[in-house]
Protein backbone atom coordinates (compact mmCIF):
# COMPACT_ATOMS: atom_id res chain seq x y z
CA UNK A 1 0.00 0.00 0.00
CA UNK A 2 1.85 3.41 -1.44
CA UNK A 3 -0.42 5.60 1.04
CA UNK A 4 -1.88 7.34 -2.18
CA UNK A 5 -5.94 6.80 -2.50
CA UNK A 6 -7.41 7.13 -6.01
CA UNK A 7 -11.50 6.73 -6.35
CA UNK A 8 -13.05 5.41 -8.25
CA UNK A 9 -11.09 2.02 -9.18
CA UNK A 10 -12.94 2.19 -12.25
CA UNK A 11 -15.85 4.25 -14.21
CA UNK A 12 -17.52 3.48 -17.30
CA UNK A 13 -19.27 6.80 -19.04
CA UNK A 14 -20.57 7.44 -22.12
CA UNK A 15 -18.69 9.85 -25.26
CA UNK A 16 -19.69 13.30 -24.42
CA UNK A 17 -19.80 13.23 -20.28
CA UNK A 18 -18.11 14.76 -18.11
CA UNK A 19 -16.42 12.69 -14.54
CA UNK A 20 -14.28 13.33 -11.87
CA UNK A 21 -11.13 11.72 -10.62
CA UNK A 22 -10.35 11.90 -7.24
CA UNK A 23 -6.76 11.03 -5.69
CA UNK A 24 -6.21 11.87 -2.09
CA UNK A 25 -1.62 11.98 -1.68
CA UNK A 26 0.28 10.46 1.04
CA UNK A 27 0.35 12.03 4.85
CA UNK A 28 2.83 15.02 4.76
CA UNK A 29 3.30 14.76 0.85
CA UNK A 30 2.41 18.09 -0.96
CA UNK A 31 3.23 17.01 -4.22
CA UNK A 32 0.53 15.43 -6.35
CA UNK A 33 0.95 14.07 -9.82
CA UNK A 34 -1.10 13.18 -12.99
CA UNK A 35 -0.93 10.27 -15.35
CA UNK A 36 -2.46 8.95 -18.23
CA UNK A 37 -1.56 5.78 -19.46
CA UNK A 38 -3.56 4.34 -23.17
CA UNK A 39 -3.36 0.44 -24.12
CA UNK A 40 0.10 0.44 -25.03
CA UNK A 41 1.51 3.94 -23.71
CA UNK A 42 3.68 4.94 -21.13
CA UNK A 43 3.01 6.81 -18.32
CA UNK A 44 2.44 10.56 -19.82
CA UNK A 45 2.67 12.79 -17.60
CA UNK A 46 -0.56 15.35 -17.55
CA UNK A 47 0.06 17.55 -14.67
CA UNK A 48 1.76 18.71 -11.34
CA UNK A 49 0.18 19.99 -8.63
CA UNK A 50 2.20 21.50 -5.35
CA UNK A 51 0.55 22.68 -2.26
CA UNK A 52 -2.56 23.66 -4.39
CA UNK A 53 -0.50 25.36 -7.01
CA UNK A 54 -0.24 24.43 -10.61
CA UNK A 55 3.95 23.53 -11.10
CA UNK A 56 3.85 21.89 -13.99
CA UNK A 57 1.94 20.97 -17.13
CA UNK A 58 2.34 18.15 -19.66
CA UNK A 59 0.20 17.23 -22.18
CA UNK A 60 -3.12 17.49 -20.96
CA UNK A 61 -6.02 18.41 -22.93
CA UNK A 62 -7.98 21.90 -22.79
CA UNK A 63 -11.06 19.59 -21.78
CA UNK A 64 -9.11 18.21 -18.74
CA UNK A 65 -8.63 20.48 -15.67
CA UNK A 66 -7.26 19.35 -12.44
CA UNK A 67 -7.30 21.21 -9.26
CA UNK A 68 -5.54 20.38 -5.88
CA UNK A 69 -7.62 21.92 -2.26
CA UNK A 70 -6.29 22.90 0.96
CA UNK A 71 -6.31 19.37 2.38
CA UNK A 72 -3.59 18.61 -0.45
CA UNK A 73 -6.15 16.32 -2.20
CA UNK A 74 -6.64 16.43 -5.91
CA UNK A 75 -9.05 16.25 -8.64
CA UNK A 76 -8.84 15.82 -12.24
CA UNK A 77 -12.00 16.54 -14.24
CA UNK A 78 -12.68 15.03 -17.96
CA UNK A 79 -15.40 16.74 -19.75
CA UNK A 80 -16.71 16.06 -23.44
CA UNK A 81 -15.30 12.88 -22.89
CA UNK A 82 -13.62 11.02 -26.27
CA UNK A 83 -13.82 7.14 -27.22
CA UNK A 84 -9.77 7.78 -27.20
CA UNK A 85 -10.22 8.93 -23.50
CA UNK A 86 -10.37 5.79 -22.38
CA UNK A 87 -7.13 4.89 -20.33
CA UNK A 88 -5.45 4.04 -17.12
CA UNK A 89 -5.39 7.72 -15.05
CA UNK A 90 -3.05 7.38 -12.23
CA UNK A 91 -1.93 9.52 -9.67
CA UNK A 92 1.37 10.19 -7.62
CA UNK A 93 2.38 12.21 -4.88
CA UNK A 94 5.78 13.05 -3.02
CA UNK A 95 7.37 15.12 -0.58
CA UNK A 96 9.29 17.50 -2.59
CA UNK A 97 8.48 20.56 -4.73
CA UNK A 98 8.53 19.72 -8.47
CA UNK A 99 12.53 19.18 -8.77
CA UNK A 100 11.70 15.96 -6.80
CA UNK A 101 15.43 16.59 -5.19
CA UNK A 102 15.86 13.20 -4.43
CA UNK A 103 12.52 11.89 -3.55
CA UNK A 104 10.80 9.15 -5.35
CA UNK A 105 7.04 9.64 -5.76
CA UNK A 106 4.56 7.29 -4.91
CA UNK A 107 1.96 6.32 -7.12
CA UNK A 108 -1.86 5.34 -6.34
CA UNK A 109 -3.77 2.01 -8.12
CA UNK A 110 -4.92 4.15 -10.43
CA UNK A 111 -8.60 4.94 -11.88
CA UNK A 112 -9.50 2.98 -14.82
CA UNK A 113 -11.54 5.07 -17.02
CA UNK A 114 -13.46 3.42 -20.01
CA UNK A 115 -15.48 5.77 -22.06
CA UNK A 116 -18.10 3.93 -24.45
CA UNK B 1 8.50 14.99 -28.54
CA UNK B 2 9.54 11.59 -26.51
CA UNK B 3 12.00 13.15 -23.92
CA UNK B 4 12.84 9.60 -22.41
CA UNK B 5 12.78 6.32 -24.33
CA UNK B 6 12.86 3.11 -23.73
CA UNK B 7 13.41 1.05 -27.23
CA UNK B 8 12.71 -2.31 -26.12
CA UNK B 9 9.12 -3.16 -25.49
CA UNK B 10 9.94 -6.56 -23.87
CA UNK B 11 12.23 -8.59 -22.84
CA UNK B 12 12.79 -12.44 -21.56
CA UNK B 13 15.34 -14.13 -19.69
CA UNK B 14 16.15 -17.44 -17.75
CA UNK B 15 16.00 -17.24 -14.34
CA UNK B 16 19.33 -16.83 -12.41
CA UNK B 17 20.47 -14.56 -15.75
CA UNK B 18 21.56 -10.92 -15.71
CA UNK B 19 18.46 -8.86 -17.23
CA UNK B 20 19.08 -5.51 -18.43
CA UNK B 21 16.91 -3.02 -19.06
CA UNK B 22 18.13 -0.08 -21.43
CA UNK B 23 17.12 3.85 -21.42
CA UNK B 24 17.84 6.79 -23.46
CA UNK B 25 16.92 10.46 -22.55
CA UNK B 26 17.42 13.61 -24.49
CA UNK B 27 17.36 16.77 -22.36
CA UNK B 28 20.78 16.95 -20.45
CA UNK B 29 18.78 19.15 -17.82
CA UNK B 30 17.45 16.36 -16.39
CA UNK B 31 19.14 15.53 -12.98
CA UNK B 32 17.89 12.57 -11.48
CA UNK B 33 16.81 9.53 -12.83
CA UNK B 34 14.75 6.67 -11.32
CA UNK B 35 12.77 3.11 -12.01
CA UNK B 36 9.96 2.02 -11.27
CA UNK B 37 8.67 -1.49 -11.49
CA UNK B 38 4.74 -2.33 -12.35
CA UNK B 39 2.30 -5.19 -11.91
CA UNK B 40 -1.08 -5.87 -14.01
CA UNK B 41 -4.03 -3.76 -11.99
CA UNK B 42 -1.32 -1.84 -9.78
CA UNK B 43 -0.15 1.58 -9.95
CA UNK B 44 4.26 1.86 -10.36
CA UNK B 45 6.17 1.43 -7.26
CA UNK B 46 9.73 3.08 -7.00
CA UNK B 47 12.53 0.57 -7.46
CA UNK B 48 15.88 2.60 -7.19
CA UNK B 49 17.51 5.77 -8.52
CA UNK B 50 20.61 7.66 -9.04
CA UNK B 51 21.49 11.13 -9.29
CA UNK B 52 23.37 12.74 -12.31
CA UNK B 53 26.47 13.55 -10.24
CA UNK B 54 26.91 9.63 -9.67
CA UNK B 55 27.33 6.58 -12.54
CA UNK B 56 26.37 3.77 -10.60
CA UNK B 57 23.95 3.16 -7.61
CA UNK B 58 23.42 -0.50 -6.26
CA UNK B 59 20.88 -2.05 -3.70
CA UNK B 60 20.40 -5.39 -3.61
CA UNK B 61 19.95 -7.53 -6.98
CA UNK B 62 19.56 -3.90 -8.64
CA UNK B 63 22.33 -1.72 -10.03
CA UNK B 64 21.32 1.51 -12.08
CA UNK B 65 24.01 2.73 -14.32
CA UNK B 66 24.36 6.46 -15.90
CA UNK B 67 25.79 7.53 -18.64
CA UNK B 68 25.62 11.18 -19.35
CA UNK B 69 27.42 11.46 -22.17
CA UNK B 70 25.26 8.98 -24.12
CA UNK B 71 22.32 10.22 -22.20
CA UNK B 72 21.91 6.09 -21.29
CA UNK B 73 20.94 4.36 -18.57
CA UNK B 74 20.44 0.64 -17.29
CA UNK B 75 18.99 -1.63 -14.90
CA UNK B 76 20.61 -4.80 -13.97
CA UNK B 77 19.03 -7.08 -12.69
CA UNK B 78 21.33 -10.32 -11.27
CA UNK B 79 20.22 -12.69 -10.69
CA UNK B 80 16.81 -13.04 -11.94
CA UNK B 81 14.25 -14.03 -10.32
CA UNK B 82 10.41 -15.23 -11.71
CA UNK B 83 8.87 -12.62 -9.47
CA UNK B 84 11.02 -9.62 -11.18
CA UNK B 85 8.29 -10.83 -14.21
CA UNK B 86 7.21 -6.85 -14.81
CA UNK B 87 6.91 -3.96 -16.74
CA UNK B 88 9.66 -1.66 -15.84
CA UNK B 89 9.46 1.95 -16.26
CA UNK B 90 12.48 4.63 -16.50
CA UNK B 91 11.75 8.30 -15.27
CA UNK B 92 13.95 11.54 -15.79
CA UNK B 93 13.50 14.42 -13.15
CA UNK B 94 13.87 18.17 -13.77
CA UNK B 95 11.02 19.88 -12.40
CA UNK B 96 8.62 17.11 -13.24
CA UNK B 97 8.75 13.37 -13.74
CA UNK B 98 9.16 12.22 -17.39
CA UNK B 99 8.27 8.53 -17.84
CA UNK B 100 9.45 5.77 -20.96
CA UNK B 101 7.31 3.54 -22.23
CA UNK B 102 8.21 0.77 -20.36
CA UNK B 103 9.83 -2.59 -21.03
CA UNK B 104 7.92 -5.89 -20.11
CA UNK B 105 10.14 -8.46 -18.55
CA UNK B 106 9.87 -12.02 -18.25
CA UNK B 107 11.90 -13.98 -16.28
CA UNK B 108 11.33 -17.93 -16.93
CA UNK B 109 11.90 -20.58 -14.43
Amino acid sequence: DSGVTQTPKHLITATGQRVTLRCSPRSGDLSVYWYQQSLDQGLQFLIHYYNGEERAKGNILERFSAQQFPDLHSELNLSSLELGDSALYFCASSVGSGALENTEAFFGQGTRLTVV
Amino acid sequence: DQQVKQNSPSLSVQEGRISILNCDYTNSMFDYFLWYKKYPAEGPTFLISISSIKDKNEDGRFTVFLNKSAKHLSLHIVPSQPGDSAVYFCAASGGKLIFGQGTELSVKP
